[in-house]
């Protein structure tokens, strides 16, 4: 069965340092999304993206991060001067179909990032 | 804005016993409704979702959701837990409002679900 994949599996950095975590969507889908869970709190929408561009994004999505398809498969979030507050888990998601509204978003296992 | 709420912070239920996880929603218009699992150290795991049609939908590892229009709730539930139901639950909904919307998920902040044996 399909799945999203995502790399690394956990990442520690120092504060003000990028980071780039990587996902691997599903190869046939079309929407693709990173959510964040700041330990003991809900999970998050950060942005979604469709046909190479930002379709939405929270106000969580500042000017430090960014999204990027870089070829047909990986979908990337920089974070270029991580802080603190920066530190959770990371998901990524991704849907198919033309109904956006209605498909099944599927998760990856995540990136936990711990910034010290 | 649309949103959902997961009452109980945790549940706990004995193995065999049936399994019932709440979630009420508030959207502005059709509502489109989710039930997602988290084991530790895990992604999240889609389980089933309303959309339109039958009330009662059936999902994954034999769980299902009612859904219901006039107490704007979607349970979910399983007729006899197992241990290894044990994990975080989320209940979301697809926040559609503003013409720039996308379908993001609006999360409920999860239940915990303890099944002893």
């Amino acid at each position: 069965e399909p799945e999203v994949t995502q790399t690394p599996s956990h990442q520690v950095t120092q504060m003000g340092q990028e980071v780039i975590l990587r996902c691997v969507p599903i190869s046939n889908h079309l929407y693709f999304y990173w959510y964040r869970q700041i330990l003991g709190q809900k999970v998050e929408f950060l942005v979604s993206f469709y046909n190479n561009e930002i379709s939405e994004k929270s106000e969580i999505f500042d000017d430090q991060f960014s999204v990027e398809r870089p070829d047909g498969s990986n979908f990337t979030l920089k974070i270029r001067s991580t802080k603190l507050e920066d530190s959770a888990m990371y998901f990524c998601a991704s849907s198919g179909g033309l109904v956006v509204f209605q498909e099944t978003q599927y998760f990856g296992p995540g990136t936990r990032l711990l910034v010290l | 804005a649309q949103s959902v709420a997961q009452p109980e912070d945790q549940v706990n239920v004995a193995e065999g016993n049936p399994l019932t996880v709440k979630c009420t929603y508030s959207v502005s218009g059709n509502p489109y409704l989710f039930w997602y699992v988290q084991y530790p150290n895990r992604g999240l795991q889609f389980l089933l979702k309303y959309i339109t049609g039958d009330n009662l939908v059936k999902g994954s590892y034999g769980f299902e959701a009612e859904f219901n229009k006039s107490q704007t709730s979607f349970h979910l539930k399983k007729p006899s837990a197992l241990v290894s139901d044990s994990a975080l639950y989320f209940c979301a909904v697809r926040d559609i409002e503003g013409a720039d919307s996308w379908g993001k998920l609006q999360f409920g902040a999860g239940t915990q679900v303890v099944v002893t044996p």
